[in-house]
């Protein structure tokens, strides 16, 4: 069956610390992919996209990730993560017409 | 400009009773979606229109749920009796068209809880 898998459920960092959440989907097709975050009482918004080209992509606030086509990964990663970035990470895969969203990465960042 | 507008956003029914969300997107979005998601886990995408046409419901539980979308502008999404299990949050969102180049900008939610 299709899915996107987020291994991290819960990460507590401290502020300057480095952030990694990891993001595998099990799509063989053309995908589009997304990572959506959620801040404590916020909607749903993006924070980066890859359609095709550069598989570095760069979004909001500092953060990247990385489409590793051969690996079915695309990985969020930020050098130094700050207390306001204390959210829900999600992961999301769209194919045709289909949207996949993974379970969702709780990220607590202390001061 | 505005975003989707979602109403009510809380909602407490009891099993077997029914219940309405409404969703306005942002004006000139053709497509809307509305998705669940049930606590501890990602948006689960119930139904996609395009305009006031429907392009994918296949993970909408036809039983209970239905949506429509009236003059290709605002939804509504009923669920007809509610069951324990439908308590989640119920997200719209809209994009300028369908696919996957296009972001979608998702509303506040509704959250339903269904005793």
């Amino acid at each position: 069956a299709q899915s996107v898998s987020q291994h991290n459920h819960h990460v507590i960092l401290s502020e300057a610390a480095s952030l990694e959440l990891g993001c595998n989907y099990s799509y063989g097709g053309t995908v589009n992919l997304f990572w959506y975050v959620q801040y404590p009482g916020q909607h749903l918004q993006l924070l980066l996209k890859y359609f095709s080209g550069d598989p570095l992509v760069k979004g909001i606030k500092g953060f990247e990730a990385e489409f590793i086509k051969s690996k079915f990964s695309f990985n969020l990663r930020k050098p130094s993560v700050q207390w306001s970035d204390t959210a829900e990470y999600f992961c999301a895969v769209i194919s045709g017409n289909q949207f996949y969203f993974g379970t969702g990465t709780s990220l607590t960042v202390i001061p | 400009e505005a975003g989707v507008a979602q109403s009510p956003r809380y909602k407490i029914i009891e099993k077997r009773q029914s219940v309405a969300f409404w969703c306005n997107p942002i004006s000139g979005h053709a497509t809307l979606y509305w998705y669940q998601q049930i606590l501890g886990q990602g948006p689960k995408l119930l139904i996609q229109f395009q305009n006031n046409g429907v392009v994918d419901d296949s993970q909408l539980p036809k039983d209970r749920f239905s949506a429509e979308r009236l003059k290709g502008v605002d939804s509504t999404l009923k669920i007809q009796p509610a069951k324990l299990e439908d308590s989640a949050v119920y997200l719209c969102a809209s994009s300028p068209s369908s696919g996957g180049y296009n972001e979608q900008f998702f509303g506040p939610g509704t959250r339903l809880t269904v005793l």
